[in-house]
């Protein structure tokens, strides 16, 4: 079975650093691309990235390129979304979601991880 | 790039066959047939319900059907049941190795 393991809430001040993982299982993990998603609260999906874990390669959404880093090690199946300077701003639900190529659709998604920044 | 225009709330009655609707571009929507549709009950995972405009996953039920008209894509719904009602998101790949999503419609069953 394909899965996609979130790891779990964060609260966090403004200012401080944060990373978030997601643990993929039952598939080849250099197999698929991996992208990360952010639903404000009360808002919709926005796409912010992808990253291929076979090579590490990165693409991001114009609107949260230079905000965040999607990185991963595929040596343990897991990709990551970081933050080096939290504001409250990034106070949301963020999902990783799996893709196989450009042309592909998001087929399995994480269950998310609720990040809240707040002083 | 902007979000994908969805409207905000559809309802219906058990039974009934409703549309959804995801209004974007011809460098979205209009340009490419990779729309993919999603059900997202709240505090769960999103899940695919349709891709390539109007292919079906494995298991999703055949209730559920997608199209394309220009810059406009759809999603129908028929015999509406109360397991249906959540959110549903539009997405469609965009230029330059991007995806963009829409604003989400919250289905309400009657």
């Amino acid at each position: 079975e394909v899965q996609l393991v979130q790891s779990g809430a964060e609260v966090k001040k403004p200012g401080e650093s944060l990373r978030i993982s997601c643990k993929g299982s039952g598939y080849s993990f250099t197999s698929y691309w991996i992208s990360w998603v952010r639903q404000m609260p009360g808002k919709g999906l926005e796409w912010m990235g992808r990253i291929d874990p076979s090579d590490s390669y990165t693409n991001y959404s114009p609107s949260f390129q230079g905000h965040v880093t999607i990185s991963a090690d595929k040596s343990i199946g897991t990709a990551y979304l970081q933050w080096s300077s939290l504001k409250a701003s990034d106070s949301a639900m963020y999902y990783c979601a799996r893709l196989y190529t450009s042309s592909s659709p998001f087929d399995s998604w994480g269950q998310g991880t609720l990040v809240t920044v707040s002083s | 790039q902007s979000a994908l225009t969805q409207p905000a709330s559809v309802s219906g009655s058990p039974g009934q066959s409703i549309t959804l609707s995801c209004t974007g571009t011809s460098s979205d929507v209009g340009g490419y047939n990779y729309v993919s549709w999603y059900q997202h009950h709240p505090g769960k995972a999103p899940k695919l319900m349709i891709f390539d405009v109007s292919d079906r996953p494995s298991g999703v039920s055949n209730r559920f059907s997608g199209s394309k008209s220009g810059n406009t894509a759809s999603l129908t719904i028929s015999g509406l049941q109360a397991e249906d009602e959540a959110d549903y998101y539009c997405s469609s790949y965009s230029s330059s190795t991007t995806w963009v999503f829409g604003g989400g419609t919250k289905l309400t069953v009657l």
